[in-house]
């Protein structure tokens, strides 16, 4: 049974703008939240990453807002550019556990 | 450094027929893990192991064996392929204490099942 639920699926944005990209889990007891990036034909690297005990986190263009109350977290992308295009993925992991869920993934294009 | 890597990069198998996914990391990683990919369904984590000796299974462990004899290495294996194993595979790998929970990917191997 899915624990972590992506959205949107796909995401289509101008040069320039701000896509969000959510995702919503239940198991309150993760305790690390990251953000993968695909890019076509290869693996996810890390992109940025957040613990539940700030509620934002900033590298470069990318930002992790976290609602620990909403059990959401979400990623915004500042000034996207055409090489963003890509997919993410949010995952979460259990506390002191070793089994880690992935998102569904969000493709997302950005129009030059 | 070379990472995270994995071999074949594509295997085309018929149904019924055994092979091997390779995948080696050259971090000193305790734990490593295997994934497969297909569209709309993210990464599901198929087994996993925090050291030589000792693996567990995932989300869809079905279809496939683990065993993890050194560090470095942690082939997954298929006894009889079947359509539904048709799939992206990646290989992961991270530390335990630090920054455990940073994954590192391979590039991945396209399975086909005929």
């Amino acid at each position: 049974q899915q624990q972590v639920k992506q959205s949107p699926q796909s995401l289509i944005v101008q040069k320039g703008g701000i896509p969000i990209i959510n995702c919503a889990y239940e198991n309150t007891a993760f305790d690390y939240f990251p953000w993968y990036q695909q890019f076509p034909g290869k693996g996810p690297a890390l992109l940025i990453a957040i613990r539940p005990d700030v509620s934002e986190k900033k590298e470069g263009r990318f930002t992790i807002s976290f609602n620990k109350s909403a059990k959401q977290f979400s990623l915004h992308i500042m000034d996207s550019q055409p090489g963003d295009s890509a997919t993410y993925f949010c995952r979460e992991r259990n506390t002191g556990g070793f089994k880690t869920i992935f998102g569904a993934g969000t493709r997302l294009f950005v129009k030059a | 450094n070379a990472g995270v890597t994995q071999t074949p990069k594509f295997q085309v198998l018929k149904t019924g027929q055994s092979m091997t996914l390779q995948c080696a990391q050259d971090m000193n990683h305790e734990y490593m893990s295997w994934y497969r990919q297909d569209p709309g369904m993210g990464l599901r984590l198929i087994h996993y192991s925090v050291g030589a000796g000792i693996t567990d299974q995932g989300e869809v462990p079905n279809g496939y064996n683990v065993s993890r004899s050194t560090t470095e290495d942690f082939p997954l294996r298929l006894l009889s392929a079947a359509p539904s194993q048709t799939s992206v595979y990646f290989c992961a790998s991270s530390m335990l204490q630090g920054r455990a929970g940073e994954l590192f990917f391979g590039e991945g191997s396209r399975l086909t099942v005929l």
